[in-house]
Protein backbone atom coordinates (compact mmCIF):
# COMPACT_ATOMS: atom_id res chain seq x y z
CA UNK A 1 0.00 0.00 0.00
CA UNK A 2 1.58 2.58 -1.54
CA UNK A 3 -0.40 5.74 -0.41
CA UNK A 4 0.68 9.15 -1.30
CA UNK A 5 3.83 9.33 -2.13
CA UNK A 6 6.50 12.30 -2.49
CA UNK A 7 9.18 13.16 -4.20
CA UNK A 8 12.11 14.39 -3.86
CA UNK A 9 12.73 13.98 -0.23
CA UNK A 10 15.03 16.73 -0.32
CA UNK A 11 15.95 19.18 -2.66
CA UNK A 12 18.12 22.56 -2.91
CA UNK A 13 18.42 25.08 -5.07
CA UNK A 14 19.48 28.52 -5.87
CA UNK A 15 17.89 31.83 -6.02
CA UNK A 16 15.67 31.60 -9.25
CA UNK A 17 15.86 27.93 -10.35
CA UNK A 18 12.90 26.06 -11.29
CA UNK A 19 11.53 22.55 -10.05
CA UNK A 20 8.61 20.61 -9.92
CA UNK A 21 7.94 18.57 -6.47
CA UNK A 22 5.82 15.49 -7.32
CA UNK A 23 2.64 13.63 -5.71
CA UNK A 24 1.12 10.65 -6.38
CA UNK A 25 -1.30 8.73 -4.48
CA UNK A 26 -3.23 5.23 -5.65
CA UNK A 27 -6.14 5.33 -3.36
CA UNK A 28 -7.93 6.46 -5.99
CA UNK A 29 -8.54 10.16 -3.90
CA UNK A 30 -10.51 12.74 -5.62
CA UNK A 31 -9.21 15.77 -3.26
CA UNK A 32 -5.36 16.33 -3.41
CA UNK A 33 -3.52 19.63 -1.86
CA UNK A 34 -0.35 21.30 -1.19
CA UNK A 35 0.72 22.28 2.10
CA UNK A 36 3.78 24.17 2.97
CA UNK A 37 5.06 23.71 6.74
CA UNK A 38 7.21 26.39 8.36
CA UNK A 39 8.21 26.68 12.41
CA UNK A 40 5.85 28.36 14.23
CA UNK A 41 3.06 28.66 11.53
CA UNK A 42 1.87 25.29 11.08
CA UNK A 43 0.59 23.81 7.86
CA UNK A 44 -0.77 26.31 5.08
CA UNK A 45 -3.17 25.38 2.21
CA UNK A 46 -0.96 26.08 -1.05
CA UNK A 47 -3.05 24.81 -3.65
CA UNK A 48 -5.77 21.81 -4.09
CA UNK A 49 -7.98 20.03 -6.74
CA UNK A 50 -11.14 18.55 -6.13
CA UNK A 51 -10.37 16.60 -9.30
CA UNK A 52 -8.71 15.88 -12.78
CA UNK A 53 -8.53 18.99 -14.42
CA UNK A 54 -9.83 21.35 -11.38
CA UNK A 55 -7.45 23.30 -9.21
CA UNK A 56 -7.72 26.08 -7.14
CA UNK A 57 -5.79 28.71 -4.89
CA UNK A 58 -5.56 28.29 -0.60
CA UNK A 59 -3.87 30.45 1.43
CA UNK A 60 -0.08 30.69 0.03
CA UNK A 61 -0.48 30.27 -3.48
CA UNK A 62 2.03 32.87 -4.89
CA UNK A 63 4.86 31.25 -6.68
CA UNK A 64 3.13 28.37 -7.18
CA UNK A 65 1.79 26.53 -10.14
CA UNK A 66 0.32 23.15 -10.16
CA UNK A 67 -2.35 21.52 -12.92
CA UNK A 68 -3.60 18.15 -12.37
CA UNK A 69 -4.22 15.84 -15.62
CA UNK A 70 -4.54 12.63 -13.61
CA UNK A 71 -6.70 11.70 -10.82
CA UNK A 72 -3.22 9.86 -9.62
CA UNK A 73 -1.03 12.88 -9.78
CA UNK A 74 -0.81 16.48 -8.36
CA UNK A 75 2.81 18.03 -9.33
CA UNK A 76 4.24 21.59 -7.55
CA UNK A 77 5.79 23.53 -9.56
CA UNK A 78 8.30 26.68 -8.40
CA UNK A 79 8.67 28.38 -11.68
CA UNK A 80 11.40 30.78 -10.33
CA UNK A 81 12.86 29.89 -6.45
CA UNK A 82 12.90 32.13 -3.57
CA UNK A 83 14.64 32.06 -0.26
CA UNK A 84 11.52 32.36 1.12
CA UNK A 85 10.18 29.04 -0.17
CA UNK A 86 12.79 27.22 1.76
CA UNK A 87 9.99 24.81 3.63
CA UNK A 88 9.03 21.38 3.80
CA UNK A 89 6.40 20.58 1.76
CA UNK A 90 3.16 17.97 2.20
CA UNK A 91 0.87 16.36 -0.35
CA UNK A 92 -2.35 15.06 0.99
CA UNK A 93 -5.66 13.60 -0.80
CA UNK A 94 -8.76 12.34 0.11
CA UNK A 95 -11.91 11.42 -0.76
CA UNK A 96 -14.29 14.32 -1.80
CA UNK A 97 -16.88 13.46 1.06
CA UNK A 98 -17.84 14.63 4.06
CA UNK A 99 -15.82 13.11 7.47
CA UNK A 100 -12.95 11.99 5.21
CA UNK A 101 -9.36 12.43 6.76
CA UNK A 102 -6.43 13.37 4.88
CA UNK A 103 -3.82 11.41 4.22
CA UNK A 104 -0.36 12.83 4.14
CA UNK A 105 2.75 12.37 2.54
CA UNK A 106 6.31 12.06 4.10
CA UNK A 107 7.25 15.46 2.99
CA UNK A 108 9.86 17.47 1.26
CA UNK A 109 12.36 19.43 2.48
CA UNK A 110 13.48 22.13 0.22
CA UNK A 111 15.97 24.75 0.64
CA UNK A 112 16.56 27.52 -1.62
CA UNK A 113 19.93 29.33 -0.99
CA UNK B 1 -11.81 34.09 8.10
CA UNK B 2 -11.36 31.09 9.79
CA UNK B 3 -8.49 30.59 12.50
CA UNK B 4 -6.95 28.17 14.46
CA UNK B 5 -4.88 28.65 18.18
CA UNK B 6 -2.63 26.58 19.92
CA UNK B 7 -1.15 28.77 22.34
CA UNK B 8 1.53 26.26 24.07
CA UNK B 9 4.28 26.05 21.70
CA UNK B 10 5.68 23.08 23.98
CA UNK B 11 4.24 21.30 26.63
CA UNK B 12 6.67 18.81 28.77
CA UNK B 13 4.49 15.76 30.76
CA UNK B 14 6.19 12.79 32.80
CA UNK B 15 5.63 9.38 31.21
CA UNK B 16 2.14 8.33 32.95
CA UNK B 17 0.66 11.86 33.50
CA UNK B 18 -2.15 13.12 32.32
CA UNK B 19 -1.93 15.33 28.89
CA UNK B 20 -4.17 18.02 27.78
CA UNK B 21 -3.67 19.91 24.66
CA UNK B 22 -5.46 23.32 23.98
CA UNK B 23 -7.39 24.65 20.74
CA UNK B 24 -9.15 27.41 20.43
CA UNK B 25 -10.73 28.56 16.85
CA UNK B 26 -12.52 30.79 15.46
CA UNK B 27 -15.83 30.39 12.59
CA UNK B 28 -18.66 31.66 11.57
CA UNK B 29 -20.69 28.15 11.94
CA UNK B 30 -20.23 25.09 13.35
CA UNK B 31 -17.21 23.62 12.29
CA UNK B 32 -15.73 20.44 11.45
CA UNK B 33 -12.49 20.20 13.35
CA UNK B 34 -9.44 17.91 13.69
CA UNK B 35 -6.46 16.94 15.66
CA UNK B 36 -3.64 15.34 13.64
CA UNK B 37 -0.20 14.28 14.95
CA UNK B 38 3.61 14.53 12.96
CA UNK B 39 5.58 12.25 14.11
CA UNK B 40 9.77 13.25 13.72
CA UNK B 41 10.38 13.26 9.72
CA UNK B 42 7.11 12.40 9.15
CA UNK B 43 3.45 13.44 7.60
CA UNK B 44 0.33 13.97 10.09
CA UNK B 45 -1.86 11.51 10.64
CA UNK B 46 -5.74 11.86 11.63
CA UNK B 47 -6.25 11.26 15.39
CA UNK B 48 -9.64 12.26 15.67
CA UNK B 49 -12.20 14.84 14.28
CA UNK B 50 -15.36 16.19 15.45
CA UNK B 51 -18.26 16.91 12.75
CA UNK B 52 -21.20 16.33 15.03
CA UNK B 53 -23.40 14.66 17.63
CA UNK B 54 -21.80 13.82 21.00
CA UNK B 55 -19.13 16.72 21.60
CA UNK B 56 -16.55 13.91 23.62
CA UNK B 57 -14.86 12.01 20.71
CA UNK B 58 -12.32 9.26 20.98
CA UNK B 59 -9.65 8.79 18.42
CA UNK B 60 -6.87 6.12 18.26
CA UNK B 61 -3.82 5.63 20.58
CA UNK B 62 -6.17 6.44 23.69
CA UNK B 63 -6.77 10.41 23.03
CA UNK B 64 -9.93 12.20 23.25
CA UNK B 65 -11.11 15.47 22.66
CA UNK B 66 -14.42 17.91 23.52
CA UNK B 67 -16.01 20.02 21.76
CA UNK B 68 -17.09 23.27 23.51
CA UNK B 69 -19.07 25.71 21.47
CA UNK B 70 -19.16 28.14 23.97
CA UNK B 71 -15.75 28.50 24.38
CA UNK B 72 -15.03 27.85 21.12
CA UNK B 73 -12.73 25.21 21.84
CA UNK B 74 -11.63 21.33 20.94
CA UNK B 75 -9.06 20.77 23.60
CA UNK B 76 -6.98 17.14 23.22
CA UNK B 77 -7.29 14.66 26.37
CA UNK B 78 -4.83 11.82 27.02
CA UNK B 79 -5.21 10.03 31.03
CA UNK B 80 -1.83 8.37 30.55
CA UNK B 81 1.05 9.73 28.53
CA UNK B 82 3.46 7.23 26.89
CA UNK B 83 7.08 7.96 25.91
CA UNK B 84 5.81 7.53 22.40
CA UNK B 85 3.63 9.99 22.54
CA UNK B 86 6.23 12.82 22.20
CA UNK B 87 5.23 14.23 19.12
CA UNK B 88 3.90 17.66 17.35
CA UNK B 89 -0.07 18.14 17.38
CA UNK B 90 -1.86 19.63 15.22
CA UNK B 91 -5.86 21.65 15.40
CA UNK B 92 -7.65 21.94 12.61
CA UNK B 93 -10.39 23.56 11.32
CA UNK B 94 -12.79 22.76 8.19
CA UNK B 95 -16.28 24.43 6.91
CA UNK B 96 -19.37 22.20 6.35
CA UNK B 97 -18.90 23.55 2.66
CA UNK B 98 -15.34 22.50 2.05
CA UNK B 99 -14.27 19.71 5.05
CA UNK B 100 -11.29 19.05 3.42
CA UNK B 101 -9.75 22.36 2.97
CA UNK B 102 -8.24 22.64 6.33
CA UNK B 103 -7.06 25.33 8.39
CA UNK B 104 -4.04 24.32 10.74
CA UNK B 105 -3.00 25.79 13.83
CA UNK B 106 1.02 26.19 14.43
CA UNK B 107 1.17 23.56 16.32
CA UNK B 108 2.10 22.08 19.84
CA UNK B 109 5.34 20.25 20.68
CA UNK B 110 4.84 17.39 23.39
CA UNK B 111 7.90 16.38 25.33
CA UNK B 112 7.46 13.36 28.25
CA UNK B 113 9.94 12.95 30.71
CA UNK B 114 10.92 8.94 31.37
Amino acid sequence: NAGVTQTPKFQVLKTGQSMTLQCAQDMNHEYMSWYRQDPGMGLRLIHYSVGAGITDQGEVPNGYNVSRSTTEDFPLRLLSAAPSQTSVYFCASSYLTTNEKLFFGSGTQLSVL
Amino acid sequence: AQSVTQPDIHITVSEGASLELRCNYSYGATPYLFWYVQSPGQGLQLLLKYFSGDTLVQGIKGFEAEFKRSQSSFNLRKPSVHWSDAAEYFCAVAGMDSSYKLIFGSGTRLLVRP
